[in-house]
């Protein structure tokens, strides 16, 4: 299955400011997920992201909030914009494998905002 | 639309008890079924999936169609089963193949 190393890891971040999240892939993906999983919720996808086209963002998430870059077939960015500490949760992302079935994601981006 | 429905939120057994985490599911076409399992500080990793109906870790589920449920199931749970268990449907392709979460489940197995 496919291997993904995210960065960073966690962070804390003042409000109003911006942080970028970077999942790297090791295989080529077609499609590329981002989630959110807020704190004691499940996971909620924010935008699905393919290579050269504009991210599909889910009802409620707009892309001024979460702008999403997509260069190439292994690497994706999802921007948390002008945060508020509502913002504060895990940000995750997930591919699709194309051997073994199923999903995989990553370790996720624990986000705090103060 | 596509729903996932987890009921119990927490659940908790005696080590070598039976346990059966509950899901069902809304979902108009051929959903695939897969079940996610997230132990303490570790990332969400796959557990089954309906299609390869496979037996992993001992946990087994199958697909009611006519109920819209995906139960997993283990005959004697053991300590080290114990964390949080997601359920997820995708729709394929025809959904763009995102992948809808329940709630999930807090599996606790005491000794």
């Amino acid at each position: 299955s496919a291997v993904i190393s995210q960065k960073p890891s966690r962070d804390i971040c003042q409000r109003g400011t911006s942080l970028t999240i970077q999942c790297q892939v090791d295989s080529q993906v077609t499609m590329m997920f981002w989630y959110r999983q807020q704190p004691g919720q499940s996971l909620t996808l924010i935008a699905t992201a393919n290579q050269g086209s504009e991210a599909t963002y889910e009802s409620g998430f707009v892309i001024d909030k979460f702008p999403i870059s997509r260069p190439n077939l292994t690497f994706s960015t999802l921007t948390v914009s002008n945060m508020s500490p509502e913002d504060s949760s895990i940000y995750l992302c997930s591919v699709r494998g194309q051997g073994r079935p199923g999903y995989t994601f990553g370790s996720g981006t624990r986000l705090t905002v103060v | 639309a596509q729903r996932v429905t987890q009921p119990e939120k927490l659940l908790s057994v005696f080590k070598g008890a039976p346990v059966e985490l509950k899901c069902n599911y809304s979902y108009s076409g051929s959903p695939e079924l897969f079940w996610y399992v997230q132990y303490s500080r570790q990332r969400l990793q796959l557990l089954l999936r309906h299609i390869s109906r496979e037996s992993i870790k001992g946990f087994t589920a199958d697909l009611n169609k006519g109920e819209t449920s995906f139960h997993l199931k283990k005959p004697f749970a053991q300590e080290e089963d114990s964390a949080m268990y997601y359920c997820a449907l995708s729709g394929g392709e025809t959904s763009g193949s995102r992948l809808t979460f329940g709630e999930g489940t807090q599996l606790t197995v005491n000794p």
